[in-house]
């Protein structure tokens, strides 16, 4: 594997289900990133790990949980989704002192 | 507060008719610029970082420049394969922030 690699692709999930979405980087780098893409709306930054430490959170609802286990994989765990949390959920890594984020494939979640 | 904003929204050319893109930024002390392209349903790919006005960066037809309110992004003789979403980002250096800003995007699509 090589790059940013995100699991599952595809999510079909109910309002009550718990789920999560995993991102693996193999870049050696030691910052990571979960972004929300919707629709005709700029990526928004949900948080950002940095050696393994949550060094932002943009202000996002507690269904979203993330965990960065260490520097090399992400996940963010969702319940009680809404509706409108449909989106591709995009994860990236980069090095602390290079900004150059590089982006994993995302998962298209659908919240039924 | 930082703002990046893209233009046009969306471009259609003929192969080979060149044209360039705009992304206009107002960000507080800027430690970088970056161009990303993005396929439908598909992460964010990375093109180039720009640091300082006057600085240029070339990638096969693409040719991206900075000054010190805007980027081009310019494409040169453009074929059907670079029919994609461009994406500007900048990074803001003196908030301590570490995520980027994105702008909307323009929508580029080469008919043959």
């Amino acid at each position: 594997e090589t790059g940013v690699t995100q699991t599952p692709r595809h999510l079909v999930m109910g309002m009550t289900n718990k789920k999560s979405l995993k991102c693996e980087q193999h870049l050696g780098h030691n910052a990571m990133y979960w972004y929300k893409q919707s629709a005709k709306k700029p990526l928004e930054l949900m948080f950002v790990y940095s050696l393994e430490e949550r060094v932002e959170n943009n202000s996002v609802p507690s269904r979203f949980s993330p965990e960065c286990p260490n520097s090399s994989h992400l996940f963010l765990h969702l319940h009680t989704l809404q509706p409108e949390d449909s989106a591709l959920y995009l994860c990236a890594s980069s090095q602390m002192d290079m900004y150059e984020q590089y982006f994993g494939p995302g998962t298209r979640l659908t919240v039924t | 507060e930082d703002q990046v904003t893209q233009s046009p929204e969306a471009l259609r050319l003929q192969e080979g008719e060149s044209s360039s893109l705009n992304c206009s930024y107002t960000v507080s002390g800027l430690r970088g610029l970056f161009w990303y392209r993005q396929d439908p349903g598909k992460g964010p790919e990375f093109l180039f970082t720009l640091y300082s006005a006057g600085e240029e960066k070339e990638k096969e037809r693409l040719k991206a420049t900075l000054t010190k309110k805007e980027s081009f992004l310019h494409i040169t003789a453009p074929k059907p394969e670079d029919s994609a979403t461009y994406l500007c980002a900048v990074h803001p250096g003196d908030t301590g922030r570490r995520a980027l800003t994105f702008g909307s995007g323009t929508r580029l699509q080469v008919q043959p």
